[in-house]
């Protein structure tokens, strides 16, 4: 069964950077699929930040490009986004999924000084 | 950027009774492969979305065949034939093709 869970700091200052890792048991990321980061603002709906394969192809939301990075370490099963510059609107439940069917639980990241 | 528009945004629906959500893309779903990528998903209360149905009217591993998937090129629908208690949540759906890609606002059900 694949799993997905990801870790990394609840709470990121303003202009800082958000980094986040998923860590994948059950499955070789070595395997295929895309690996994609979504997070949920509160109030709001679902929104697709990237996604990465095991070889380090990204493809991104434009309205995020200029901000995000992902990467991917196969050999430790784990993938990675980085969010900088980050304001009061990046407050959301990050999760990451592998694309589409199975997903982290996910993780509450609050932009506040 | 291809808008997903769901109607109705919330529902309520006595168990037993069936219920429907329709799901318009701004843009055929259509690929040239011949499939087409418009997902279902359902968020629990505190929980991940989870996949309900890909490509239109798969059902995914697991899902209760209460649920079923319709449509074709930019109109989509989601029927639960019966509602039960446990299908409370939020429904997504998702298209797959087009960078970036995009969700719709999301129908909450609520059971009567």
């Amino acid at each position: 069964q694949v799993q997905l869970q990801e870790s990394g700091p609840g709470l990121v200052k303003p202009s800082e950077t958000l980094s986040l890792t998923c860590a994948v048991s059950g499955y070789s990321i070595s395997s295929g699929y895309y690996w994609g980061w979504i997070r949920l603002p509160p109030g709001k709906g679902l929104e697709w930040i990237g996604s990465i394969n095991h070889s380090g192809t990204t493809s991104y939301n434009p309205s995020l490009r200029s901000r995000v990075t992902m990467s991917v370490d196969t050999s430790k099963s784990q993938f990675s986004l980085r969010l900088s510059s980050v304001t009061a609107a990046d407050t959301a439940i990050y999760y990451c999924a592998r694309m589409w069917a199975y997903w982290g639980q996910g993780t509450l990241v609050t932009v506040s000084s | 950027d291809i808008v997903m528009t769901q109607t109705p945004l919330s529902l309520s629906v006595t168990p037993g009774q069936p219920a429907s959500i329709s799901c318009k893309s701004s843009q055929s779903l259509l690929q040239r492969d011949g499939k087409t990528y418009l997902n279902w998903y359902l968020q629990k209360p505190g929980q991940s979305p989870q996949l309900l149905i890909f490509e239109v009217s798969s059902r995914f591993s697991g899902v209760p065949d209460r649920f079923s998937g319709s449509g074709s090129g930019t109109d989509f629908a989601l029927k639960i034939s019966r509602v039960e208690a446990e299908d409370v949540g939020v429904y997504y759906c998702l298209q797959g093709i087009y960078v970036p890609y995009t969700f719709g606002q999301g129908t909450k059900l609520e059971i009567k």
